[in-house]
């Protein structure tokens, strides 16, 4: 079955740029979608199609596609950043959607 | 804005079938897909399926054979049965809007999640 791998952890500073990696074999031809959960709260896009951002969410969250790897950064990460982040695809043929293992991301 | 609210028993045994119903207010119903996801206790999300008001479907292969995911267009409703249930089926269950087509296949609204327990 289709997999995405994100890393479990990542771990800044505040002020600082925190970049999490999500690879797909089918990321090349199926869009990346990042998802942002907070403790006991449900998920909320914030980057679409590899690189677009919904209103309401900070410029300072932005994508990135180059091939099999997409990131999602965050540039002066701020303590409120502190959530878990899932990146969210398709197979190849587009039908059925996959998330990638979740990273933790901690503002130290 | 679209509201997502969903209902069902909270607590199963093993073998049970789990049963949830989702209801969609405000916003068109009939232009989206509309999913199930769910999240185990302190692990990721995983989808379980999809349907559209005219009852096409797509299933996660793992859970295909446990699956059926039904909708009530006059309600602006779906609903989700999955059979056999075990304690590894216990998780978070949220339903959500999902858009399947041209802007590729994701969700951008969720219900709240419910927990849903399986135990003896």
């Amino acid at each position: 079955s289709y997999e995405l791998t994100q890393p479990p952890s990542v771990s800044v500073s505040p002020g600082q740029t925190a970049r999490i990696t999500c690879s797909g074999d089918a990321l090349p031809k199926q869009y990346a979608y990042w998802y942002q959960q907070k403790p006991g709260q449900a998920p909320v896009v914030v980057i679409y199609k590899d690189i677009e951002r919904p209103s309401g969410i900070p410029e300072r969250f932005s994508g990135s596609s180059s091939g099999t790897t997409v990131t999602l950064t965050i540039s002066g990460v701020q303590a409120e950043d502190e959530a878990d982040y899932y990146c969210q695809s398709a197979d190849s043929s587009g039908t059925y959607v996959v998330f990638g293992g979740g990273t933790k991301l901690t503002v130290l | 804005q679209v509201q997502l609210q969903q209902w069902g028993a909270g607590l199963l045994k093993p073998s049970e079938t789990l049963s949830r119903t989702c209801a969609v207010y405000g916003g068109s119903f009939s232009d989206y897909y509309w999913s199930w996801i769910r999240q185990p206790p302190g692990k990721g999300l995983e989808w379980i399926g999809e349907i559209n008001h005219s009852g096409s479907t797509n299933y996660n292969p793992s859970l295909k054979s446990r699956v059926t995911i039904s909708v009530d267009t006059s309600k602006n409703q779906f609903s989700l049965k999955l059979t056999s249930v075990t304690a590894a089926d216990t998780a978070v269950y949220y339903c959500a809007r999902t858009l399947f087509g041209s802007s590729g296949h994701h969700f951008d609204d969720w219900g709240r999640g419910t927990l849903v327990t399986v135990s003896s």
